[in-house]
């Protein structure tokens, strides 16, 4: 079992509609969550942290954590073109220091 | 803030040579730093973990006497991939940790460096 999993997509969603994306992790002493976007040919940004269960909204952003049912999402509202990135869930597992485990993200699509 | 550059950009040498990466934070100070690499169409690998005055930390299977890294400062790693082969032709990321955030774990990324071993 891999320890971040994420759907690779694409998920393809029109312009102004709402992008759900979703990740599932197996180490349940994960404490620290994060998504990061990254467009082709370059380096993860980050968009969101989120550490405690329910919701953190940010912008257009929300990231969900369900700690009981090891599952973190990111949620894009009023998505847009520029959105079209791969997005990668990040999850730092117990005893681990400040390391990350990412999964191998998913790509989404906003359409015109 | 919390912006972090690598130089170089991008790298094309010769199969058996040594390349050196560069990873610095330029506005705050990293205590530890992280090393990918990512494969086409693939998620970020982490490599090593780099903490400033003490050795690296290799992940399983990296080997350390070809990937060599170097954290001598707050602000700066490096990371020389030694007697590079055409497998070692990949896109080589830094990361950094906030030092003054502590009790975060967010990592901040650096450009990438693209290397290509002909």
């Amino acid at each position: 079992q891999k320890e971040v999993e994420q759907n690779s997509g694409p998920l393809s969603v029109p312009e102004g509609a709402i992008a759900s994306l979703n990740c599932t992790y197996s180490d349940r002493g994960s404490q620290s969550f994060f998504w990061y976007r990254q467009y082709s040919g370059k380096s993860p940004e980050l968009i969101m942290f989120i550490y405690s269960n329910g919701d953190k909204e940010d912008g257009r952003f929300t990231a969900q954590l369900n700690k009981a049912s090891q599952y973190v999402s990111l949620l894009i509202r009023d998505s847009q073109p520029s959105d079209s990135a791969t997005y990668l869930c990040a999850v730092n597992p117990t005893g681990t220091a400040s390391k990350l485990t990412f999964g191998t993200g998913t790509r989404l699509q906003v359409t015109l | 803030g919390a912006v972090v550059s690598q130089h170089p950009s991008w790298v094309i040498c010769k199969s058996g040579t040594s390349v050196k990466i560069e990873c610095r934070s330029l506005d705050f100070q990293a205590t530890t730093m992280f090393w990918y690499r990512q494969f086409p169409k693939q998620s970020l690998m982490l490599m090593a973990t780099s903490n400033e005055g003490s050795k690296a930390t290799y992940e399983q299977g990296v080997e350390k006497d070809k990937f060599l890294i170097n954290h001598a400062s707050l602000t700066l790693s490096t990371l020389t991939v030694t007697s590079a082969h055409p497998e070692d032709s990949s896109f080589y990321i830094c990361s950094a940790r906030d030092f003054g955030l502590a009790g975060y774990n967010e990592q901040f990324f650096g450009p990438g460096t693209r290397l290509t071993v002909l």
